[in-house]
């Protein structure tokens, strides 16, 4: 499984945009970046997944360039709301598979 | 439509006691996958069910345990509990393997 490697905080301020980037040199050619939000006493919930290039939905973008080493999770005019720990995993497209998880990055929010 | 639920949300037990913790799937989810979160850390693969039988496992003793039922519930058994079990255990449920999984809020199990 490929190791990822992302900054253990952040901090930003209301209305900003956030980019938090997540490194995987060993990001395997199946393999896919996955991103998870996780508030205080809750489970972990979907972001957003991507391959390569660039994934866009409704609540972040994700950029990944075409060496896919690394990939950045662009979160738009951030609200407090968005403070929370985020993970960057990397491994299989798939809902069966055992999903890695390191640390995090904790964003915190300020007014 | 209910997500994944678990049950209870808190446990306190003592060291050497047993304890069983109990997921429902998100409607329709065949697969359910069970991770130990210690505080500060992300969470760590415990096992997966599917099909009631246990598929794959993570680096955990034979102490945690697993079952799956014919409604796809799932329960996790801890055995002869040491205080390094105090964590977040989470649920994880998925449909197919093209869905990401979906994750419930967690049993918060304290060993005192």
């Amino acid at each position: 499984l490929a190791k990822t490697t992302q900054p253990i905080s952040m901090d930003s301020y209301e209305g900003q945009e956030v980019n938090i980037t997540c490194s995987h040199n060993n990001i395997a050619t199946n393999d896919y970046i996955t991103w998870y939000q996780q508030f205080p006493s809750q489970g972990p919930r979907f972001i957003i997944q991507g391959y390569k290039t660039k994934v866009t939905n409704e609540v972040a973008s994700l950029f990944i360039p075409a060496d896919r080493k690394s990939s950045t999770l662009s979160l738009p005019r951030v609200s407090l709301s968005d403070t929370a720990v985020y993970y960057c995993l990397v491994g299989e497209n798939s809902g069966y598979s055992t999903l890695t998880f390191g640390k995090g990055t904790m964003l915190l929010v300020s007014p | 439509d209910a997500g994944v639920t678990q049950s209870p949300t808190h446990l306190i037990k003592t060291r050497g006691q047993q304890v069983t913790l109990r997921c429902s799937p998100k409607s329709g989810h065949d697969t359910v996958s069970w991770y130990q979160q210690a505080l500060g850390q992300g969470p760590q693969f415990i096992f997966q069910y599917y099909e009631e039988e246990e598929r794959q496992r993570g680096n955990f003793p034979d102490r945690f345990s697993g079952h799956q039922f014919p409604n796809y519930s799932s329960e996790l058994n801890v055995n002869a509990l040491l205080l390094g079990d105090s964590a977040l255990y989470l649920c994880a449920s998925s449909l197919s393997p093209d869905q990401p999984q979906h994750f419930g809020d967690g049993t918060r199990l304290s060993i005192l």
